[in-house]
């Protein structure tokens, strides 16, 4: 069964640092995700990409995060500075279309990141 | 703009009990669609169900079953027989329009089943 996968399963950073957080989609899907879920609360939205480009991003995706599909398979997750804020588990997801009418987007198991 | 309430904080129940988690939506667009995951102590989201605005039929999958009911924008999710296998958090999430899909998740119910 298609699963999307994302690496490393656990982070640990020192605060400042750069992170990247990696995700291999389903291999056919055209739309990626990433959220965000501090311990214990909700999944939030962080940035939609589509056809090599962010089509929306929450308040929360600053210029302290960016997105990159480098090849045809990966699509990762960059954090510039880490803050402690930032400690958090973030899941990658994929979907063959936009609309939530055609499609579920398919999770992965999540990274998570703690900055210390 | 979108909200998802998920007033039940952490239910607990024991085995063989039906639980029902709560979920109220708010939302003025006409076409939306509604969500229920499942994140298991292991961490990942397992998609459960999607039910769109304009399908207000109950769906039951073995013992899963949901109550979706446009007039008190709700789309309850009920456990028949729980089990210890069921014990997570179980989301409900809210998707607007056919822009794109960006499910605003609510803040979760968490359920124990105790054998």
């Amino acid at each position: 069964e298609p699963e999307v996968t994302q690496t490393p399963s656990h982070q640990v950073t020192q605060m400042g640092q750069e992170v990247i957080l990696r995700c291999v989609p389903i291999s056919n899907h055209l739309y990626f995700y990433w959220y965000r879920q501090i311990l214990g609360q909700k999944v939030e939205f962080l940035v939609s990409f589509y056809n090599n480009e962010i089509s929306e991003k929450s308040e929360i995706f600053d210029d302290q995060f960016s997105v990159e599909r480098p090849d045809g398979s990966n699509f990762t997750l960059k954090i510039r500075s880490t803050k402690l804020e930032d400690s958090a588990m973030y899941f990658c997801a994929s979907s063959a279309w936009a609309t939530a009418q055609n499609t579920e987007a398919f999770f992965g198991q999540g990274t998570r990141l703690t900055v210390v | 703009a979108q909200k998802v309430t998920q007033a039940q904080t952490e239910i607990s129940v024991v085995e063989k009990e039906d639980v029902t988690l709560d979920c109220v939506y708010e939302t003025r667009d006409t076409t939306y669609y509604l969500f229920w995951y499942k994140q298991p102590p292991s961490g990942e989201l397992v998609f459960l169900i999607r039910r769109n605005s304009f399908d207000e039929q109950n769906e039951i999958s073995g013992r899963y079953s949901w109550n979706f009911q446009k007039s008190t924008s709700s789309f309850n999710f009920t456990i028949t027989a729980s089990q210890v296998v069921d014990s997570a958090v179980y989301f409900c999430a809210l998707s607007e329009g056919a822009g794109s899909y960006i499910p605003t998740f609510g803040r979760g119910t968490s359920l124990i089943v105790h054998p």
